[in-house]
């Protein structure tokens, strides 16, 4: 069966703080890909990266960064030095190998960055 | 350039009532998935279609259908509403179908049941 699972419902920061959000995955496939998309209070999802089941380096881009496990099947994401305008809720999700890009959603984290 | 499109923003309806929501794709994409959003959940997937053919459906009653244009862009139709099908309604479009491919989403229509 393929799931996500974020456990962290709300997580609160002072700006500037570092902040980790945290994803789990379940999937019989070899073959996958993982995303993370960020939903702002607008409602708009906004792409922020895919990470494909063979690709265990980690990236950063700027303030953000991945961590990819295979091992735990976990997919983080780091923030460093938060600002406001990272306030938003952050979905991880899951696409197994195959001719449908049906995307699997975690149920979100809330992040607020307080002033 | 323009991205996804979804019409119309809002919409409140009565229960039985029949809806329609519609969506334009970021021009060159042949894909359009739409996802329902339940308050405080990630998104379900519905269908998607490729080319004007259905490439996936999730695990949605018969009153939810889709059809997609020539013109790619989509219609959602739902039949007989119930007041759960309250929730955001997600149009997303890609270049193709298959899975690894990026998605990029529209604003979505915000649909209330009464």
């Amino acid at each position: 069966a393929q799931k996500v699972t974020q456990a962290q419902t709300e997580i609160s920061v002072v700006e500037k703080e570092d902040v980790t959000l945290d994803c789990v995955y379940e999937t019989r496939d070899t073959t996958y890909y993982l995303f993370w998309y960020k939903q702002p209070p607008s409602g708009e999802l906004v792409f922020l990266i895919r990470r494909n089941s063979f690709d265990e380096q980690n990236e950063i881009s700027g303030r953000y960064s991945w961590n990819f496990q295979k091992s735990t099947s976990s997919f983080n994401f780091t923030i460093t030095a938060s600002q406001v305008v990272d306030s938003a809720v952050y979905f991880c999700a899951l696409s197994e190998f195959g001719a449908t890009n049906k995307l699997i959603f975690g149920t979100g984290t809330l992040l607020a960055v307080q002033p | 350039d323009a991205g996804v499109t979804q019409s119309p923003t809002h919409l409140i309806k009565t229960r039985g009532q029949h809806v329609t929501l519609r969506c334009s794709p970021i021009s060159g994409h042949k894909s359009v998935s739409w996802y329902q959003q339940v308050l405080g959940q990630g998104p379900q997937f519905i269908f998607q279609y490729y080319e004007k053919e259905e490439r996936g459906r999730g695990n949605f009653p018969d009153r939810f259908s889709a059809r997609q244009f020539p013109n790619y862009s989509s219609e959602l139709n739902v039949n007989a509403l119930l007041l759960g099908d309250s929730a955001l309604y997600l149009c997303a479009s890609g270049l193709a179908g298959i899975s690894y491919n990026e998605q990029f989403f529209g604003p979505g229509t915000r649909l209330t049941v009464l």
